[in-house]
Formats: structure tokens, sequence, C-alpha cells
């Protein structure tokens, strides 16, 4: 059964460094999210990306974040300076379509970001 | 703004039926999903409801009344697999997630 994948399972770095998460989508969706969810806390929607574009974003999704989708195949999350409270485990999801009945999104594995 | 409220945790006996309620208060709406999510991992997909009434897959059952912003998920024959938080979601067009109402299932 084909499923989202997530690189890395767990990354660890300093304050102020950059990091890129990235995530390999179902080959035939077309409509990709990121959600975050900080130890203990829910699941939280940052961005939704579509035909190479950010359809929406929350407030959560500020200046420091950005998205790519840089070849067929991967979607990217790329926080420019990590805050201690940018801590949490990232969850790429996709699907097929967008905001349609039935519309299931499918959610990868996560990536597990610890900023010391 | 979106409110989706659940209860925060339950125990119950291998065996037994649970029935996890979830209520909301969204600007849009655009369908109710369940997710599981065991500690540590990605929520899994359970189930969707869109209309009102009842949606049932084998021992998941999910219900839905848009009226009153309410929601249940009903796990029948409870094993010991099934302890994990069980994440309501309301989609708007991103997903709204609950706090997860974390079942613990004991011998």
């Amino acid at each position: 059964e084909p499923e989202v994948t997530q690189t890395p399972s767990h990354q660890v770095t300093q304050m102020g460094q950059e990091v890129i998460l990235r995530c390999v989508p179902i080959s035939n969706h077309l409509y990709f999210y990121w959600y975050r969810q900080i130890l203990g806390q829910k699941v939280e929607f940052l961005v939704s990306f579509y035909n190479n574009e950010i359809s929406e974003k929350s407030e959560i999704f500020d200046d420091q974040f950005s998205v790519e989708r840089p070849d067929g195949s991967n979607f990217t999350l790329k926080i420019r300076s990590t805050k201690l409270e940018d801590s949490a485990m990232y969850f790429c999801a996709s699907s097929e379509l967008g905001a349609r009945l039935q519309e299931t999104q499918y959610f990868g594995p996560g990536t597990r970001l610890l900023v010391l | 703004g979106q409110n989706i409220d659940q209860p925060t945790e339950m125990t119950a006996t291998e065996g037994a039926i649970v029935q996890i309620n979830c209520t909301y208060q969204t600007s849009g709406f655009n369908g109710l999903f369940w997710y599981q999510q065991h500690a540590g991992e990605a929520p899994t997909f359970l189930s969707y409801n869109v209309l009102d009434g009842l949606e049932e897959k084998g021992r998941f059952s999910s219900f839905l009344s848009r009226s009153k912003g309410y929601s249940y998920l009903l796990l029948k024959e409870l094993q010991m697999k099934d302890s994990a938080s069980y994440l309501c979601a309301v989609r708007c067009y991103r997903l709204a997630f609950g706090k997860g109402n974390q079942v613990v299932v004991i011998p």
C-alpha cells in the first residue's frame, strides 16, 4: 500500500540554525500538507500546497517557514532560523484531491525536531 | 476560528465498547474525520462523516450531527492494540484537530 515517507525521523539542531524536513507524498496525490504536534499537544495545521503554490497557511506559518516542491517527488519544509519553541513532531500529509467529499489526508511517520 | 473539544482520557477493559465524543464550533465545515494515533506515531485514518448519521466500518462506527456540532466514535470489542489517542478533526480546507482522547485498554 502506498504511503507517505519522511526523512529524517529525528533531527537535533542548535537554535538559530536552518533545518529542512523532507517528505515524499503518495505518488498520485496532488495536495500536500505540513502539520506539527508539540509534545502533549494537539496536531496543528501549518500549510497546504497545490500546483506549486501555497493554498492555505495558518498563523503559525510565519516568514521563517517555507515550503517547496523541488522535483516531482519531494516536498520540503524549511525553517530558516529555528527557535526553541519549534521543537515538535512535524507531519507531512497528502491527499489525492483537495477539499472534496471523502478526501482523506494520509500522514507520514513524522520528523521529530529538537532545537537546543 | 475553530474550537474542537474532546475529553482527555478514558480506561476500558478488553472486549468492552467505548464511545468517544467530540464537539466542534468551526467557521466552515466540509467533513469530520477520526484518526487513531499511537504514542510517537503518525495519525492514521479511521473514518469520515460529512452527512448526518452513522457510518460503520468493522469494529469502528462514527456518528455525526451537524446541527449539534457533535460527533462520536464507537469502538466495539476493544482489543489491547486499540490503546491509543483518538483524534477528531474537522475539515474546512485544512484539518483542525482536537486534543485527542487517550483510550487505555486493560485486560
